[in-house]
């Protein structure tokens, strides 16, 4: 079965740090890019970042550039967030995804559960 | 970095509708538009790819359409299972956004 885990979400101060990792199985990990997009309590889909097979390549949504690193480690059929400098306006369900496509642009066909990042004090 | 807008923000409609939801591109796309449904504490799920490929198990009730900066997803006759938000994006160029969304709800 094709299938995307989330996990290390969960309640952070404002200017902490947290890493998500999100697992993979039932497809080979290393032939997709990547994504991570978020949902903000009540409001819509935001994408956040993406990554190529190789890691080679990586882009960002300008409100968390330079704050949160996207990596993988193909041979975990791992994906990784690392985020920084967290702010309250970060809090959100967070699910990783995988882009179809060689290019990673014909949209996201899996997606995890979802993962709860909540930043307050 | 190219928006998307859609239209209407809220719909409601009867089993048996026909709805169209409108994204327009703030800059050509070509047809690198994708379309989701999601549902209500739910993961999204991909419907349409590429403007108007109907993914593997999505019904033939839905349809996309479109090139360049309008875009549309049509639900032919809405089933009981459709009332959820409904999510554009496109995947043209890097930052991929999506539109805001539209919350489809029954009448």
């Amino acid at each position: 079965e094709v299938q995307l885990v989330e996990s290390g979400g969960g309640l952070v101060q404002p200017g902490g740090s947290l890493r998500l990792t999100c697992a993979a199985s039932g497809f080979t990990f290393s032939s997709y890019w990547m994504s991570w997009v978020r949902q903000a309590p009540g409001k819509g889909l935001e994408w956040v970042a993406n990554i190529r097979q190789d890691g080679s390549e990586k882009f960002f949504v300008e409100s968390v550039e330079g704050r949160f690193t996207i990596s993988r480690e193909n041979a975990k059929s791992s994906l990784y967030l690392q985020m920084n400098r967290l702010r309250v306006e970060d809090t959100a369900v967070y699910y990783c995804a995988r882009d179809l496509g060689g290019s990673g642009d014909y949209g996201m066909d899996v997606w995890g559960q979802g993962i709860t990042v909540t930043v307050s004090s | 970095d190219r928006q998307m807008t859609q239209s209407p923000s809220s719909l409601s409609a009867s089993v048996g509708d026909r709805v169209i939801i409108k994204c327009r591109a703030s800059e050509s796309v070509s047809t690198y538009v994708n379309w989701y449904q999601q549902q209500p504490g739910k993961a999204p799920k991909l419907l349409i790819n590429a403007a108007s490929t109907l993914q593997t198990g999505v019904p033939s009730r839905f349809s996309g359409s479109g090139s360049g900066t309008d875009f549309s997803l049509t639900i032919s006759s809405l089933q009981p299972e459709d009332f959820a938000i409904y999510y554009c994006q496109q995947s043209y160029s890097n930052p991929y956004s999506f539109g805001q969304g539209t919350k489809l709800d029954i009448k």
